[in-house]
């Protein structure tokens, strides 16, 4: 059974980092594409990143562009976004997808002075 | 950047009811399109992949169709577990986008 497990969210200040992480399960992490969306509070999906598997390449929204980095630990089947410069337009619940069959249950980061 | 938009972005319907639901593309995207349902409170769940391919586990009342720009998701009678949020997704190119969804609730 397929699980992706986020984890690190949590109140920041704006202009804070933060570090997610979403441990992975039952399927082949190494060759698979993955990414993460958010969900504003009371809003849409929107895209975040993701990290390709065709040369490790990384690709980025424009909103996060600059100052979140998507990064991977095959070894440990774990995906990571690091955060910094959070913004309160950042606030959301950050899901952690192999992007097209399977979703984690989500991490909520609130930036708020 | 591929902009999608769906139609409607609410309805309420009847058990037992047929539902269909439009998303579009601002410009071709092939096939590469991916259907989400979402509950109150709950992680988005995959339902259709390559515009047509059901997931596994997926009920068969569920279906999609389409390619380039227009594609529509087929809910052949409707549940009351059905109700929810449903969401397209274009992974065509980067920036991969999401429509605004659409709401489907008891009539």
């Amino acid at each position: 059974e397929v699980q992706l497990l986020e984890s690190g969210g949590g109140l920041v200040r704006p202009g804070g980092s933060l570090r997610l992480s979403c441990a992975a399960s039952g399927f082949t992490f190494s060759n698979s594409a993955m990414s993460w969306v958010r969900q504003a509070p009371g809003t849409g999906l929107e895209w975040v990143s993701t990290f390709t598997t065709s040369g490790d390449i990384t690709y980025y929204a424009d909103s996060v562009k600059g100052r979140f980095t998507i990064s991977r630990d095959n070894s440990k089947n774990t995906l990571y976004l690091q955060m910094n410069s959070l913004r309160d337009e950042d606030t959301a619940i950050y899901y952690c997808a192999k992007l097209t069959t399977h979703w984690g249950q989500g991490t909520l980061v609130t930036v708020s002075s | 950047d591929i902009q999608m938009t769906q139609s409607p972005s609410s309805l309420s319907a009847s058990v037992g009811d047929r539902v269909t639901i439009t998303c579009r593309a601002s410009q071709g995207i092939s096939n590469s399109l991916a259907w989400f349902q979402q509950k109150p409170g709950k992680a988005p769940k995959s339902l259709i992949y390559a515009a047509s391919s059901l997931q596994s586990g997926v009920p068969s009342k569920f279906s999609g169709s389409g390619s380039g720009t227009d594609f529509t998701l087929t809910i052949s009678s409707l549940q009351p577990e059905d109700f929810a949020t449903y969401y397209c997704q274009q992974y065509n190119s980067y920036p991969f986008t999401f429509g605004p969804g659409t709401k489907v609730d008891i009539k």
